[in-house]
């Protein structure tokens, strides 16, 4: 069965310094999600994406984040200059088709720490 | 951004017998709620999309129901297993694919 991956599956990294997480979403999706949950706290949209533009974002996906579909497959997350408080677990989801009735399909996360 | 409540926080069934618990969220502008179960250390798996008021959705032993009147879902396990051990997710779609997740009900079952 077709699933979401992400790599890597935990990530360390010291506080000011850029991370890129990847995620492979399933093949013939085109909407994609970043969200994250930090520990203790409720899973938090992102943002979404379609046709190489972001869709929605919230409040949370400031200038230190960004989002890139660099081929045909991958779809990343970047932080530029990570705080502590970006500490948390990273998912990546895609849907077929975009719209709130549609099922996203998650990946693993990452677990992402910043000291 | 929706108030999603989520209860019980947690809850432990002995096997074999069933359990529901509840998602509560605003009533207007509603248009869809997602279940998710999320086994540690995996992906959440999608469960059911609901959009309809009085919708009844299963699969396998889980079951799931819809009140957009009220503003409430519930999720049943039927004749719980230990693989039914997870935390359960509710989320309404917001905007363009937006979900808003509650915090989730954890549910042990133990043997």
């Amino acid at each position: 069965e077709p699933e979401v991956t992400q790599t890597p599956s935990h990530q360390v990294t010291q506080m000011g310094q850029e991370v890129i997480l990847r995620c492979v979403p399933i093949s013939n999706h085109l909407y994609f999600y970043w969200y994250r949950q930090i520990l203790g706290q409720k899973v938090e949209f992102l943002v979404s994406f379609y046709n190489n533009e972001i869709s929605e974002k919230s409040e949370i996906f400031d200038d230190q984040f960004s989002v890139e579909r660099p081929d045909g497959s991958n779809f990343t997350l970047k932080i530029r200059s990570t705080k502590l408080e970006d500490s948390a677990m990273y998912f990546c989801a895609s849907s077929e088709v975009g719209g709130l009735k549609e099922t996203q399909y998650f990946g693993p996360g990452t677990r992402l720490l910043v000291l | 951004i929706l108030n999603v409540e989520q209860s019980p926080q947690s809850l432990h069934v002995q096997e074999g017998d069933s359990t529901n618990f509840t998602c509560s969220f605003p009533s207007s502008n509603f248009y869809a709620l997602h279940w998710y179960r999320w086994e540690t250390a995996k992906s959440p798996e999608a469960l059911f999309v609901m959009t309809l008021n009085g919708d009844e959705k299963k699969k396998g032993r889980i079951s799931a129901t819809l009140n957009t009147k009220e503003g409430y879902s519930y999720l049943y396990i039927k004749g719980s297993q230990p693989e039914d051990s997870a935390t359960y997710l509710c989320a309404p779609g917001l905007g363009w694919g937006k979900l808003q997740f509650g915090a989730g009900t954890q549910v042990v079952v133990t043997p």
